[in-house]
C-alpha cells in the first residue's frame, strides 16, 4: 500500500521568510497530492492540492510542486507571517479517495 | 464549514463500553470516510464508504464498526475490542470539483474528541 513520508517534523522561521515542507510517496499509482493546514483542537483544512498531470500549482503565497518520477511533492509557503504556523499534513491518494497522510510538520513562524 | 457535523464534539466513556460517534453530510457527496488522529501523528483511515449500503476496512478497522443505511449519515462505532479508544476522530466527504470529470477532493467534520478512562 501507499506509504507517505513528511520532512521536517518542526520548522521554524522568521516572519517574512519562506517555508518549504518536502513529501515523499511510495505507490506511483497516486495522481492526487492535497495538503491540509491543521490549527490546534481543529480540522484539517484543504489548502491546496495537485493532481499528476501538472507540476506546480500557485495560490498567492502557497505553491505546490510534484515531481512524479522522483515521487515527491512539496509545499512551499512565501512571506510567512503568525498565521501561517500551524500542523501542515501531506497526503497522497487516487482520485481524493483513501486519503494516507504523512505524520504532519509543526510550522512556527515568529514574529 | 462544509456541510459535515459531527457530534459530540467531547465524548467521554468508561473502559469496556461502546459509543458510537456521529457524522452527517449535506453536500450530497456519495464517499464518506472515518479517520482516527493521535497527538502529534498523521490521520490514518479507520473505514470508508463509496455508495448507501457498502464499506471498505481501511488501515485500523479492528475493534471498530460502521454503517452506511442513508447517503448523509455515516456512524462509527467504536467498541469494547478497540485497545485504545482515545483519539481525536475525523470523518471527511469526498466531492467532486467543480466542472472537472476525474478530480474529486474530501473534506473534514469538526471531529469528535473520544476520551475514554
Amino acid at each position: 500500500g501507499e506509504n507517505v513520508e513528511q520532512h521536517p517534523s518542526t520548522l521554524s522561521v522568521q516572519e517574512g521568510d519562506s517555508a518549504v515542507i518536502k513529501c515523499t510517496y511510495s505507490d506511483s499509482a497516486s495522481n492526487y497530492f492535497p495538503w491540509y493546514k491543521q490549527e490546534l483542537g481543529k480540522r484539517p483544512q484543504l489548502i491546496i492540492d495537485i493532481r499528476s498531470n501538472v507540476g506546480e500549482k500557485k495560490d498567492q503565497r502557497i505553491a505546490v510542486t510534484l515531481n512524479k518520477t522522483a515521487k515527491h511533492f512539496s509545499l512551499h509557503i512565501t512571506e510567512t507571517q503568525p498565521e501561517d504556523s500551524a500542523v501542515y499534513f501531506c497526503a497522497a491518494s487516487m482520485y481524493g479517495n483513501k486519503l494516507v497522510f504523512g505524520a504532519g510538520t509543526i510550522l512556527r513562524v515568529k514574529s | 464549514d462544509g456541510g459535515i457535523t459531527q457530534s459530540p464534539k467531547y465524548l467521554f466513556r468508561k473502559e469496556g463500553q461502546n459509543v458510537t460517534l456521529s457524522c452527517e453530510q449535506n453536500l450530497n457527496h456519495d464517499a464518506m470516510y472515518w479517520y482516527r488522529q493521535d497527538p502529534g501523528q498523521g490521520l490514518r483511515l479507520i473505514y470508508y464508504s463509496q455508495i448507501v449500503n457498502d464499506f471498505q476496512k481501511g488501515d485500523i478497522a479492528e475493534g471498530y464498526s460502521v454503517s452506511r443505511e442513508k447517503k448523509e449519515s455515516f456512524p462509527l462505532t467504536v467498541t469494547s475490542a478497540q485497545k485504545n479508544p482515545t483519539a481525536f476522530y475525523l470523518c471527511a466527504s469526498r466531492g467532486r470539483v467543480r466542472e472537472a470529470r476525474w478530480a474529486y477532493e474530501q473534506y473534514f467534520g469538526p471531529g469528535t474528541r473520544l476520551t475514554v478512562t
